[in-house]
Formats: C-alpha cells, sequence, structure tokens
C-alpha cells in the first residue's frame, strides 16, 4: 500500500464549478500537509501549506486536513479553465500520483 | 527576483555513464531539495539539502548523490545509469519562515538514458 493514494482522474468539470480534490495517507507521523499544481512540461508550483488539522484559505483555494482520518482535501472555487492541471497533494515528502484536472469553459 | 534554474534542460545519455545535474536556488533560499518524476512512479524525493548539508534523504540507492555548495547551489549525480533513471529530475529550494514556508521548483532536467 502506497503511503499517500490519490485518484489520478481525469476529472472534467464545467467552469465556475467546485472542484473537490483529495488524498489518504496511512502514516500518522507525516506532519505537514501540501497541495501542488503542475502545468503540462512546467516544474510543480506550490498552492498551499498547512501543519495542523482544519482549513486553510487562500483566494478561491481551500485546503482542509483531517489528521484523525488521515484524509485531506483541496477545494477550488469559481473554477477557471486555467485551473486545468495536474494537482498532486503531499505529506511531508511523500506525493500522491496527481489529479489531472480540466475545466471545460 | 529571478526563479530556480536547472541545467542542462535536456540530456542524452547511455547506460553505464553517470551524470552531473545542476541547480541554482532563488536568492536567500539555503535548501535545496531533488526529485525524481516518472509517469509510473510519479514525483519521488531524493534529497535535501541545507547549508552544505544532507538533511534528508529518499528511498534511492547509492548511486544517486548530491552535494551543495556555499552558495547554496546544488548538484546531484547519478552513477552507472540504469534505463529506469530515465525522468525528469526537478529541484527546488525552499524558505521557511516561521508559520510561513515558500518553495519554487525550477523547470527540471529531462534525461534520457538509451
Amino acid at each position: 500500500q502506497k503511503e499517500v493514494e490519490q485518484d489520478p482522474g481525469p476529472l472534467s468539470v464545467p467552469e465556475g464549478a467546485i472542484v473537490s480534490l483529495n488524498c489518504t495517507y496511512s502514516n500518522s507521523a507525516f506532519q505537514y500537509f501540501m497541495w501542488y499544481r503542475q502545468y503540462s512540461r512546467k516544474g510543480p508550483e506550490l498552492l498551499m501549506y498547512t501543519y495542523s488539522s482544519g482549513n486553510k484559505e487562500d483566494g478561491r483555494f481551500t485546503a482542509q486536513v483531517d489528521k484523525s482520518s488521515k484524509y485531506i482535501s483541496l477545494f477550488i472555487r469559481d473554477s477557471q479553465p486555467s485551473d486545468s492541471a495536474t494537482y498532486l497533494c503531499a505529506m511531508s515528502d511523500s506525493f500522491g500520483q496527481g489529479t489531472r484536472l480540466t475545466i471545460n469553459p | 527576483k529571478a526563479g530556480v534554474t536547472q541545467t542542462p534542460r535536456y540530456l542524452i545519455k547511455t547506460r553505464g555513464q553517470q551524470v552531473t545535474l545542476s541547480c541554482s536556488p532563488i536568492s536567500g533560499h539555503r535548501s535545496v531539495s531533488w526529485y525524481q518524476q516518472t509517469p509510473g512512479q510519479g514525483l519521488q524525493f531524493l534529497f535535501e539539502y541545507f547549508s552544505e548539508t544532507q538533511r534528508n534523504k529518499g528511498n534511492f540507492p547509492g548511486r544517486f548523490s548530491g552535494r551543495q555548495f556555499s552558495n547554496s547551489r546544488s548538484e546531484m549525480n547519478v552513477s552507472t545509469l540504469e534505463l529506469g533513471d530515465s525522468a525528469l529530475y526537478l529541484c527546488a529550494s525552499s524558505l521557511n519562515r516561521g508559520l510561513r514556508y515558500e518553495q519554487y521548483f525550477g523547470p527540471g532536467t529531462r534525461l534520457t538514458v538509451t
């Protein structure tokens, strides 16, 4: 079993929809949690970084961490075509496989 | 401010050879991490350097090594290349200011082993 599980998708939603991306993990020792966005042929870009349970909001993005359930989520509000990318979750130095997201105009 | 730069951007090597990749971090960032990204295994952590010392290491064989210089620039070396080492190698520089953490990735070096 992988330490971090993430549905690879692909996920396709209409513009303006709320997107929900999720990851589960098995190692309770993980202390910090990140979400990255990666466009094709580019390096990942850190979107959210948090080390505690609860919600963290940054613009249209909200990261949610539930340590008791070993579950993290990223919500994207008012999704835009420019949000089309692969989204990777990470716990400490372990990464999910990435979810390919397409926002349709 | 200049981003993270990696050289070379593309590289073709033969099995058994060795390769050295270079990474220049963002000015002021003292931590540099290296990652391997492949379609099959995804993004995997190789190692992290901070102030010229390896601070953390992933689960890769000893053929993968790195170092960091006093100006925070870093290099990684892969010896005795195998076909499975073909991948995108990414470096990232980071700065941890208490509650605030910033990290930036370079564009990567695409290594092809034939």
